[in-house]
């Protein structure tokens, strides 16, 4: 059973930094790429960033680019995302989602994430 | 990156068909035929329903067709259920490696 477990959300000041991390299990984690998708509350879905399996490409959405970092470690099956610089609008639910045929067939329960003074 | 437009409700009682439309542009909808749907209950994570435009997962109940024309992607559910009361979300594939998802439509079964 394919499982995405995301940990690392919390409180945090505006401009500070967070960490999330995404342990994966039940499939190959080093063949398929991964992404990170947002949900602010009561809002919809946001792409948020991508990385293939080798981890060599990356990209961003507009929304994020130059202050996330997407990152993995295949041989521990997990993700991560680095945010820096973080505003009142990057507050959201963040989940962790394994992509196949473009589009994004495997969830984790989400990590919440609230920027706020 | 807009997001797509997705109106932001429908209903329809038991048994009965609705469709949820998802319009883009030819730079995303209307460019590539990877557009999905994912269903999201309250406080749970979304799930995704079609694929490819009108495939479904193994496990997705048959009720759940799409198809896509120009611009426009659609979402069809046929004998509603009161299981499928939920939130839809379209998304596209829109090229350079960057996805983009409608606003989300609330379906209330009547």
């Amino acid at each position: 059973e394919v499982q995405l477990v995301e940990s690392g959300g919390g409180l945090v000041q505006p401009g500070g930094s967070l960490r999330l991390s995404c342990a994966a299990s039940g499939f190959s984690f080093s063949a398929v790429p991964m992404n990170w998708v947002r949900q602010a509350p009561g809002k919809g879905l946001e792409w948020v960033a991508h990385i293939r399996n080798g981890g060599d490409i990356i990209y961003y959405a507009d929304s994020v680019q130059g202050r996330f970092t997407i990152s993995r470690e295949n041989d521990k099956s997990s993700l991560y995302l680095q945010m820096n610089s973080l505003r009142a609008e990057d507050t959201a639910v963040y989940y962790c989602v394994r992509d196949t045929y473009y589009a994004f067939d495997s969830w984790g329960q989400g990590t919440l994430v609230t920027v706020s003074s | 990156q807009s997001a797509l437009t997705q109106p932001a409700s429908v209903s329809g009682s038991l048994g009965q068909s609705i469709t949820i439309s998802c319009t883009g542009t030819s730079s995303n909808v209307g460019g590539y035929n990877f557009v999905s749907w994912y269903q999201q209950h309250p406080g749970k994570a979304p799930k995704l329903i079609i694929y490819e435009v009108n495939k479904r997962p193994s496990s997705v109940s048959n009720r759940f067709s799409a198809s896509k024309s120009a611009n426009t992607a659609s979402l069809t559910i046929s004998g509603l259920q009161t299981e499928d009361e939920a939130d839809y979300y379209c998304c596209s594939y829109a090229g350079s490696i960057t996805w983009v998802f409608g606003g989300g439509t609330k379906l209330t079964v009547l």
